[in-house]
């Protein structure tokens, strides 16, 4: 079973920021939050990944509360070019991790 | 950054025939790979562990002799499908992750539709 939940989809207009809050009440010390994106008939794509606290990149934010049992991507004024599915995963932060998908969100991006 | 690829980008083939797909590691070495495969508006389900010089760990449901993998060297694992059905058409994807540091990273090859005739 996927160890993460989140919204099945979302709506926004280009130009918004966009939150997606994702789950994980039984994330493990040693477990690190990933984010990825999946356009149709192509591999997913790494967004993001943190610990705690937040992180920030060229392309999003991660928000982590202290207690970590969940988590938040933020895309700032988002284009058409972002529809697409969301991906939250945890997993520990070795090299051999295996990723278990839950069911993603899917983000529509309207002109 | 690092990339992972996969031949073929797709492939149509006959019921009753096997198909090979590779994923390669192009510019790390890979101890494992993961392969999974993604039916249309569904997520990724994960079939797979593939371990470099050891037998593959298989998902409880994936069948090991029906979907063969064999992960020969540091760069490249493939997967089998043998006798295929017009059920196993789908979208095949694998991924590996590179060795080393607290980051850590998955990687993802593009993908392969097979569809089945």
């Amino acid at each position: 079973l996927a160890k993460t939940t989140q919204p099945i989809s979302m709506d926004s207009y280009e130009g918004q920021e966009v939150n997606i809050t994702c789950s994980h009440n039984n994330i493990a010390t040693n477990d690190y939050i990933t984010w990825y994106q999946q356009f149709p008939s192509q591999g997913p794509r790494f967004i993001i990944q943190g610990y705690k606290t937040k992180v920030t990149n060229e392309v999003a934010s991660l928000f982590i509360p202290a207690d970590r049992k969940s988590s938040t991507l933020s895309l700032p004024r988002v284009s058409l070019s972002d529809t697409a599915v969301y991906y939250c995963l945890v997993a520990e932060g070795d090299s051999s991790y295996k990723l278990i998908f839950g069911s993603g969100t899917r983000l529509l991006v309207r002109p | 950054g690092a990339v992972v690829s996969q031949h073929p980008s797709w492939v149509i083939c006959k019921s009753g025939t096997s198909v090979k797909i590779e994923c390669r590691s192009l510019d790390f070495q890979a101890t494992t790979m993961f392969w999974y495969r993604q039916f249309p508006k569904q997520s990724l389900m994960l079939m797979a562990t593939s371990n470099e010089g050891s037998k593959a760990t298989y998902e409880q449901g994936v069948e090991k002799d029906k979907f063969l993998i064999n992960h020969a060297s540091l760069t490249l694992s493939t997967l089998t499908v043998t006798s295929a059905h017009p059920e196993d058409s789908s979208f095949y994807i694998c991924s590996a992750t590179r060795p080393g540091g607290e980051d850590t990273e998955a990687f993802f090859g593009q993908g392969t539709r097979l569809t089945v005739v």
